[in-house]
């Protein structure tokens, strides 16, 4: 069975630090990527997503991530943090089948804690 | 179209109690998933329901907890009895199978077992 892994449990930061999270996934197949993001007290909602095409996938509020097939990454970027990105990062992983259509199941890593101070 | 829709929003319940959570995908979604987060063991998938059908519930912590999905558009998260360690906030999301798979989440339950 695939499983992500999210290195850093609790990333904290100053603003205009620039932030890094890792993901690493295990699944020998292709993959569709997400990261989610939840606010303080709200739901998860998706910051960015990667199906196919170039590695290096935008999202919304300045982050982006690059795919690196042959380390099984997903890392999620962004240059400057802002106290407003305060909330926890979840990576996630939905494998394919040979048909190239989902199993439908997404796993999600443990999470990532992002605490900026002003 | 208004997203995920979970019902309640807080419940509040005595330990040994039934609690039933529900939830409303988006129409035309044809995966359901309901997951637990705390604090302790972080975003588990309990279940996944594929066209109404229970596709994996290896998730699922024990027989006090089941899952029905009687129509594409209403699933239900039954836990009975209840106990503490329940307490949790139990998310449901949808997706669509080929294509477009990212889920869309609703704005949980927080279940307090006390």
């Amino acid at each position: 069975a695939q499983s992500v892994s999210q290195h850093n449990h609790h990333v904290i930061l100053s603003e205009a630090a620039s932030l890094e999270l890792g993901c690493n996934y295990s699944y020998g197949g292709t993959v569709n990527l997400f990261w989610y993001v939840q606010y303080p007290g709200q739901h998860l909602q998706l910051l960015l997503k990667y199906f196919s095409g170039d590695p290096l996938v935008k999202g919304i509020k300045g982050f982006e991530a690059e795919f690196i097939k042959s380390k099984f990454s997903f890392n999620l970027r962004k240059p400057s943090v802002q106290w407003s990105d305060t909330a926890e990062y979840f990576c996630a992983v939905n494998p394919l089948n040979a048909g190239g259509t989902s199993y439908g199941k997404l796993t999600f890593g443990q999470g990532t804690i992002l605490t900026v101070h002003p | 179209d208004a997203g995920v829709i979970q019902s309640p929003r807080h419940e509040v319940t005595e330990m040994g109690q039934e609690v039933t959570l529900r939830c409303k995908p988006i129409s035309g979604h044809d995966y359901l998933f309901w997951y637990r987060q705390t604090m302790m063991r972080g975003l588990e998938l309990l279940i996944y329901f594929n066209n109404n059908v229970p596709i994996d519930d290896s998730g699922m912590p024990e027989d006090r907890f089941s899952a029905k999905m009687p129509n594409a558009s209403f699933s239900t998260l039954k836990i009975q009895p209840s106990e503490p360690r329940d307490s949790a906030v139990y998310f449901c999301a949808s997706t669509l199978r080929t294509g477009v798979t990212e889920a869309f989440f609703g704005q949980g339950t927080r279940l307090t077992v006390v």
